[in-house]
This record gives C-alpha cells, sequence and structure tokens, in this order.
C-alpha cells in the first residue's frame, strides 16, 4: 500500500525543548517537502528535497532543520528558535502533484 | 512571493444546491494550477491538475476550469452532498515543477 505516513499524529513540547516530526514515503519520489498550516492561513513551505543528501529553505524554514539521508524519510525538527512552533505540520512528496501524509499536530505547552 | 487567493474562505450549501469558488493567481510565468479536497482528519487529496488555457476538468459531480490569462481557475459542485463538506484548495507553481505556492482554502460546509 503505497502512501506517506507522519508521526506522531499528535505532538505536546514543552518550551525550550528540540522535537523532530517524522516523515517517511514508500512512493519512490525523489522530492519531499514539509509545510506548516496555521488557522486562516494556507500552507506555507518550510524545507524541501529534491533528492537525498540536498534540500532547500523554503519561505518560513527559520527555526527548523531538516535532513535527507535516505530517499523515503525527510524529518523535520522543529528547534527551540522557532518562536511560535505550535501548529499542524504536513509532509509531502512528488514532482509536480504532491502528496500529503495525515499531518503531526505539534503544542508547544 | 507568489500569491495565491481563494474565496470565499467559507461557505454553507444546502444539500442539493450548486455551489462554486473561486482561486486566483499571478498570470504570468504560469507552469499549472493544482485543486486538492481536504476533509478532516485525513490528508489533502488531489483533484485536479490543470495547465492548459480554456481547460475544464470534471470528476463525477466536481468540475475545474481554468483562465491562464486572466489568472483564475473555478471550483464547482454540482447537487452537493454531505460528503462534499471539506476544505478545497489550490495551488500554482512557483519557479519550476518543485514548488507549490497554496491558497488559504474555501472551507465548504453542506447542510443536510
Amino acid at each position: 500500500d503505497g502512501g506517506i505516513t507522519q508521526s506522531p499524529k499528535y505532538l505536546f513540547r514543552k518550551e525550550g525543548q528540540n522535537v523532530t516530526l517524522s516523515c517517511e514515503q514508500n512512493l519512490n519520489h525523489d522530492a519531499m517537502y514539509w509545510y506548516r498550516q496555521d488557522p486562516g492561513q494556507g500552507l506555507r513551505l518550510i524545507y524541501y528535497s529534491q533528492i537525498v543528501n540536498d534540500f532547500q529553505k523554503g519561505d518560513i524554514a527559520e527555526g527548523y532543520s531538516v535532513s535527507r539521508e535516505k530517499k523515503e524519510s525527510f524529518p523535520l525538527t522543529v528547534t527551540s528558535a522557532q518562536k511560535n512552533p505550535t501548529a499542524f505540520y504536513l509532509c509531502a512528496s512528488g514532482w509536480g502533484e504532491q502528496f500529503f501524509g495525515p499531518g503531526t499536530r505539534l503544542t508547544v505547552l | 512571493i507568489l500569491n495565491v487567493e481563494q474565496s470565499p474562505q467559507s461557505l454553507h450549501v444546502q444539500e442539493g444546491d450548486s455551489t462554486n469558488f473561486t482561486c486566483s493567481f499571478p498570470s504570468s510565468n504560469f507552469y499549472a494550477l493544482h485543486w486538492y479536497r481536504w476533509e478532516t482528519a485525513k490528508s489533502p487529496e488531489a483533484l485536479f491538475v490543470m495547465t492548459l488555457n480554456g481547460d475544464e476538468k470534471k470528476k463525477g459531480r466536481i468540475s475545474a476550469t481554468l483562465n491562464t490569462k486572466e489568472g483564475y481557475s473555478y471550483l464547482y459542485i454540482k447537487g452537493s452532498q454531505p460528503e462534499d463538506s471539506a476544505t478545497y484548495l489550490c495551488a500554482s507553481h512557483r519557479g519550476g515543477a518543485q514548488k507549490l505556492v497554496f491558497g488559504q482554502g474555501t472551507r465548504l460546509t453542506i447542510n443536510p
């Protein structure tokens, strides 16, 4: 069953802590993306990767980091430098048309 | 930054009625326009990918049109059903095929 998985579904973090969100795909896509959604706003691009071992900043990369060591995996770390990390995070993959995971809702306590 | 705008932000429609909403995008350097349906607690699901001016695509009761010269696309739903309740997102490409810019979505609620 091809698709994109994200874990966990809900995540709670204390202020000052880093946290890593998982994204895995078995669609054999080279390109992968991380988006953030806030109420009343569209999806905003955080980071994207076009190929293994390469990634680029999107529109709101500050306070986030990523890695792309394997084609299937594109984890996102929300660092303590991210000023307002509480949001819904979506991972996607694909070139042109993008396929989305179910998302992770991160809440900072 | 490329701006993609959707209107209205939310819409309540009676079951059985037809409805439509709009996506506007900069017409210069157009590559493709995407429509997604995003149901609560699910992943966004692709509805249409449109590339040609004047294009019209249909999927069951849902159809979409594209005007690349003036920079807008309409999504139509005929005979709305409760299962059509979702947020509908449009997105246009920026700088090639790999990056999409999304509108803020139209949240559609079908009242039984």
